[in-house]
């Protein structure tokens, strides 16, 4: 059984198009999270919902439109696609808060032409 | 220190070497250090889970320790083994920031 999933894992569309990523956990979690793996591999986190309430919006385009419709699920929506928007997106939850260990989904690779 | 920094970026060692390597955090407003490890291709897997200074944890060959007045910790591997082969992230957490270092990069070469 996996416990964070990610749909799709893979993603490729046209600039201007309007995209989004699904994510479920099956642990029981309380808190999720959305990062984005940067050109350079870095990542960076997104966004972090709490029994489904934002607690973290990093600087990032209001383009991007986390939807939290329970617990289970964090989806994100993305509007106006750009190039830049290029990239794998990992989708994570923990139980309580940041200080707690993450379990991360398998990653979508984003690929905007 | 105001960055989660690792050092090395990148290293190789021969099977059954041990080696470490260091994350320094800022030692201001500590919440709790984490140590992934992330195989090429697959997604983090979290090693340890840190909050107190002079912590110190052990998972198999993997071991790690904490300085929060200092802001460092350091991860060690003994007897590395091919498999061991991956990057290891090391994670600042706090009630509102969860900060990545920019990992370290390690091959263990058989």
């Amino acid at each position: 059984d996996t416990a964070v999933s990610q749909t799709p894992k893979y993603l490729v569309t046209q600039m201007g198009n309007d995209k989004s990523i699904k994510c479920e956990q099956n642990l029981g979690h309380d808190t999720m999270y959305w990062y984005k793996q940067d050109s350079k591999k870095f990542l960076k986190i997104m966004f972090s919902y709490n029994n489904k309430e934002l607690i973290i919006n990093e600087t990032v385009p209001n383009r991007f439109s986390p939807k939290s419709p329970d617990k289970a699920h964090l989806n994100l929506h993305i509007n106006s696609l750009e190039l830049g928007d290029s990239a794998v997106y990992f989708c994570a939850s923990s139980h309580g808060t940041l200080g707690n260990e993450q379990f991360f989904g398998p990653g979508t690779r984003l690929t905007v032409l | 220190i105001l960055n989660v920094e690792q050092s090395p970026q990148s290293l190789h060692v021969q099977e059954g070497d041990s080696t470490n390597f260091t994350c320094s955090f800022p030692s201001s407003n500590f919440y709790a250090l984490h140590w992934y490890r992330w195989e090429t291709a697959k997604s983090p897997e979290a090693l340890f889970v840190m909050t107190l200074n002079g912590d110190e944890k052990k998972k198999g060959r993997i071991s790690a320790t904490l300085n929060t007045k200092e802001g460092y910790s350091y991860l060690y591997i003994k007897g590395s083994q091919p498999e061991d082969s991956a990057t290891y992230l090391c994670v600042d957490s706090g009630t509102y920031k969860y900060i990545f270092g920019t990992g370290t990069r390690l091959k263990v070469l058989a």
